[in-house]
């Protein structure tokens, strides 16, 4: 079964220091997404990017982040200079459409800890 | 704006028994509905969905789920729980409307404890 991966499983980093969370989606998937979840709070929306651009964002995602995808399979948030409430499990997915009722496949997470 | 309210935030249900996690919902059109599951160390994964029609939608594993209209509640069953099924119950929307965000909104989630 396809799946959507993410590396690294875990990353710490300290404070001010650049990150790059990388994801692979499933291959025929043309919407990713990330998603991060603070420690015991609710699964938060953060960008959608279709099509070679961002395509929704929240106010969580800030000039801090940003999104690419440099090749044909990889998907990566970068956060440049990172802040102690960073630290969250940060969730990619993909989906076939935008539209409609097409659930989405999550990776399995990368647990960010910003010391 | 949408919303999604899981208002437990821990299920404790003996093996064997029918076990329910709560999911309450919010949108300005009407709903698409999911569930998911995670399991230590996984990602979440896809359980079922509601888009239209029979209000009793049935889902990986034996899950079910019932989704009521005039409640805005869109909560997870199954008839006799198994140890193997404690983790981590995630419910999110999506509006279907035009207007609305095709962005799924997630609850926080709901740790199911079965216990044998």
């Amino acid at each position: 079964e396809p799946e959507v991966t993410q590396t690294p499983s875990h990353q710490v980093t300290q404070m001010g220091q650049e990150v790059i969370l990388r994801c692979v989606p499933i291959s025929n998937h043309l919407y990713f997404y990330w998603y991060r979840q603070i420690l015991g709070q609710k699964v938060e929306f953060l960008v959608s990017f279709y099509n070679n651009e961002i395509s929704e964002k929240s106010e969580i995602f800030d000039d801090q982040f940003s999104v690419e995808r440099p090749d044909g399979s990889n998907f990566t948030l970068k956060i440049r200079s990172t802040k102690l409430e960073d630290s969250a499990m940060y969730f990619c997915a993909s989906s076939e459409a935008l539209q409609g009722p097409t659930e989405a496949f999550f990776g399995q997470g990368t647990r960010l800890t910003v010391v | 704006a949408q919303s999604v309210a899981q208002p437990e935030d821990q299920v404790n249900v003996a093996e064997g028994n029918p076990l329910t996690v709560k999911c309450t919902y919010s949108v300005s059109g009407n709903p698409y509905l999911f569930w998911y599951v995670q399991y230590p160390n996984r990602g979440l994964q896809f359980l079922l969905k509601y888009i239209t029609g029979d209000n009793l939608v049935k889902g990986s594993y034996g899950f079910e789920a019932e989704f009521n209209k005039s409640q805005t509640s869109f909560h997870l069953k199954k008839p006799s729980a198994l140890v193997s099924d404690s983790a981590l119950y995630f419910c999110a929307v999506r509006d279907m409307s035009s207007g609305g965000s095709y962005i799924p909104t997630f609850g926080r989630g709901t740790s199911l404890i079965v216990h044998p």
